[in-house]
């Protein structure tokens, strides 16, 4: 099986622009979750979605969002990019059909950095 | 809410040296425990994880790690480390019921010299 899939793998953009990332599960997985990682504040939870409804939401503001497409491909966008946005953004996708007993794989990341 | 603290950011050894990476959480319900690896560049992988049963779990690269509930730890080992164990290792928990989300550690970065 194909493992968990991100692009691009890097991107630089420059402050106030806005920049749509992708990930693509492992076949038959319906749940896609994002994680921001950064020295200062580690691995930081974003939102997961699940059948294309968001499930769960982490404490980002309103400029980071996404969507799950009805092939559990999602993305997420950041909209009017700050310097404290550079960052590996990290997806997971799992099968969710045992809730928290189901192992998250996770993605290469994409590696944002604002300018 | 969950939490979860490793007390060593770095950790140097020698290789063929045992190593232990400390993880300690904080939680108001059960949790179920996780390791996960970062090799440089790359995503995360699972170690290892305790859902329940034997408080003792073997990973996968010789790791190991025990389950301690009145210490709330879950400490990781491995008696000889190699080389190619340099990487940042990250302790997360995830609440047993509905569907919530991994909480993770601040990673402790594992260096091991020759």
């Amino acid at each position: 099986k194909a493992g968990v899939t991100q692009t691009p793998r890097y991107l630089i953009k420059t402050r106030g622009q806005q920049v749509t990332l992708s990930c693509s599960p492992i076949s038959g997985h319906r749940s896609v979750s994002w994680y921001q990682q950064t020295p200062g504040q580690g691995l930081q939870f974003l939102f997961e979605y699940f059948s294309e409804t968001q499930r769960n939401k982490g404490n980002f503001p309103g400029r980071f969002s996404g969507r799950q497409f009805s092939n559990s491909r999602s993305e997420m966008n950041v909209s009017t990019l700050e310097l404290g946005d550079s960052a590996l953004y990290l997806c997971a996708s799992s099968p969710s059909v045992a809730g928290g007993r189901d192992e998250q794989y996770f993605g290469p990341g994409t590696r944002l950095t604002v300018t | 809410a969950q939490s979860v603290t490793q007390l060593d950011s770095q950790v140097p050894v020698f290789e063929e040296a045992p190593v232990e990476l400390r993880c300690n959480y904080s939680s108001s319900v059960s949790v179920y425990l996780f390791w996960y690896v970062q090799y440089p560049n790359q995503g995360l992988q699972l170690l290892l994880k305790y859902l329940s049963g034997s408080t003792l779990v073997k990973g996968i690269n010789g790791f190991e790690a025990e389950f301690n509930k009145s210490q709330t730890s879950f400490h990781l080992r491995k008696p000889s480390v190699h080389i190619s164990d340099t990487a940042e290792y990250f302790c997360a928990v995830i609440r047993y019921s509905g569907y919530s989300t991994l909480t993770f550690g601040k990673g402790t970065m594992l260096l091991v010299s020759p």
